[in-house]
């Protein structure tokens, strides 16, 4: 099935810092997702990218989809401690024929922003 | 507008217990999921449904059963728990409309499941 490998699994940062995060996959995407996961709470969207090579900001966010169509990065500029939590990278699922809206997710990095 | 809610937020099961988790959602979307969350896997797909009245499995649908029981509400119901189950549940909602693939999928806040 498909899968989506993230790197790295963890980061501990400084405030102020840029962060920086991939999402590889061994099959073609034609839409990567970034969602983000506060601690305690469920995913919620961030960027979504819809054309190989699209790079796309929401702030201090900036996400770009590679032209192999197989990976996506994120980037996190000047980090603040309310950017502390997961972040997953998805796909649309092929599994069972049509999608149907269906995500793969990867298994996410976790972001620590010290004071 | 309350979104996606799910209840309860905790449970604790011994194995063997059965249970059904709950999902609303108020934003008249037509799909449904339900993913399981486990440290270092991201989010994994149990169930889901397209639309009212059909259901379909996901990448993990072992252990588990869905209902569709109208448009707003999509339960998950474990028959016979067990520790394997303990997990972390999201139920997600989406509009999901003919050749647009992504409309954004909007997430409940958990139900943290502990089988003892």
């Amino acid at each position: 099935g498909q899968q989506l490998n993230q790197s790295p699994q963890s980061m501990f940062i400084q405030e102020g810092e840029d962060v920086s995060m991939n999402c590889t996959s061994s099959s073609i995407f034609n839409t990567w997702l970034w969602y983000k996961q506060d601690p305690g709470e469920g995913p919620v969207l961030l960027i979504a990218l819809y054309k190989a090579g699209e790079l796309t900001s929401n702030g201090r966010l900036t996400a770009q989809f590679g032209i192999t169509r197989k990976d996506s990065f994120l980037n996190i500029s000047a980090s603040i401690p309310s950017d502390v939590g997961i972040y997953f990278c998805a796909g649309p699922s092929n599994a069972g024929g049509t999608s149907y809206g269906k995500l793969t997710f990867g298994q996410g990095t976790i972001l620590t922003v010290h004071p | 507008n309350a979104g996606v809610t799910q209840t309860p937020k905790f449970q604790v099961l011994k194995t063997g217990q059965s249970m059904t988790l709950q999902c609303a959602q108020d934003m008249n979307h037509n799909s449904m999921y339900w993913y399981r969350q486990d440290p270092g896997m991201g989010l994994r797909l149990i169930y889901y449904s397209a639309s009212e009245g059909t259901t379909d499995k996901g990448e993990v649908p072992n252990g588990y059963n869905v209902s569709r029981l109208n448009k707003r509400e999509f339960s998950l119901r474990l028959e016979s728990a067990a520790p394997s189950q303990t997990s972390v549940y999201f139920c997600a909602s989406s509009e999901v409309r003919t050749g647009l693939f992504t409309d954004t999928q909007y997430f409940g806040p958990g139900t943290r499941l502990t089988v003892l």
